[in-house]
């Protein structure tokens, strides 16, 4: 069955290094999605992507970026980590047809000391 | 610009009772909605989604809503709760591009406890 996977489930890592979270899909999608989730403020879109070569920033992308290589794939990098960065990261794909849902992948919890 | 109101921060609900979580939106156009649910640890599952048509939209687990245009909301319902129930929901509105959900935008969550 195709599936969207992330890598690590669990990340411990200190100020200042860099920090690159997997995401992988196999449901051929030309969509990809990345998220953090807080408590108060529900899920908010950090970068997406339509395509190879294709990334677009989203409404909290300081200190992340993301690259796009290939279709299965849409790795997440933060930059030089900060405490404000502790979080639930949620990977997302979807097939960019009309009428589309987002289909999300397990998380990865993200905590920064 | 676009936004999802969830009132309900926090609702408790007694096994069997019936259940109506509120959603209310702000979309320019005729709005993408969706009901995800998130079980704790886990990533979300769509329960339902309403794109045209029929405004009362059935969804798995016996969940259903209803689109009110006039009231812009998308109110997440079931006639009996599950213990199984218990988990986080998630309404969110589709920034559409070329007929195609863009990104969604979520609302806070409400978080739903079951009384046995």
């Amino acid at each position: 069955d195709a599936e969207i996977t992330q890598s690590p489930r669990h990340k411990i890592t200190e100020t200042g290094r860099q920090v690159t979270l997997a995401c992988h899909q196999t449901w051929n999608h030309n969509n990809m999605f990345w998220y953090r989730q807080d408590l108060g403020h529900g899920l908010r879109l950090i970068h997406y992507s339509y395509g190879v070569q294709d990334t677009n920033k989203g409404e909290v992308s300081d200190g992340y970026s993301v690259s796009r290589s290939n279709t299965e794939d849409l790795p997440l990098t933060l930059e030089s980590a900060a405490s404000s960065q502790t979080s639930v990261y949620f990977c997302a794909s979807s097939d960019g047809l009309a009428g589309d849902t987002q289909y999300f992948g397990p998380g990865t919890r993200l905590t920064v000391l | 610009a676009q936004s999802v109101t969830q009132p309900d921060i926090h609702i408790t609900v007694s096994e069997g009772a019936s259940l109506e979580l509120r959603c209310n939106y702000s979309y320019g156009a005729t709005p993408y909605l969706f009901w995800y649910v998130q079980s704790p640890g886990q990533g979300l599952q769509l329960l339902l989604k309403y794109f045209s048509g029929d405004t009362l939209v059935q969804g798995i687990k016996g969940f259903e809503a209803e689109f009110k245009r006039s009231q812009s909301s998308f109110n997440l319902r079931k006639p009996s709760v599950h213990w199984s129930d218990a988990a986080e929901y998630f309404c969110a509105v589709g920034d559409m591009v070329g007929g195609a959900t863009n990104k969604l935008i979520f609302g806070t969550g409400t978080l739903l406890a079951v009384q046995p």
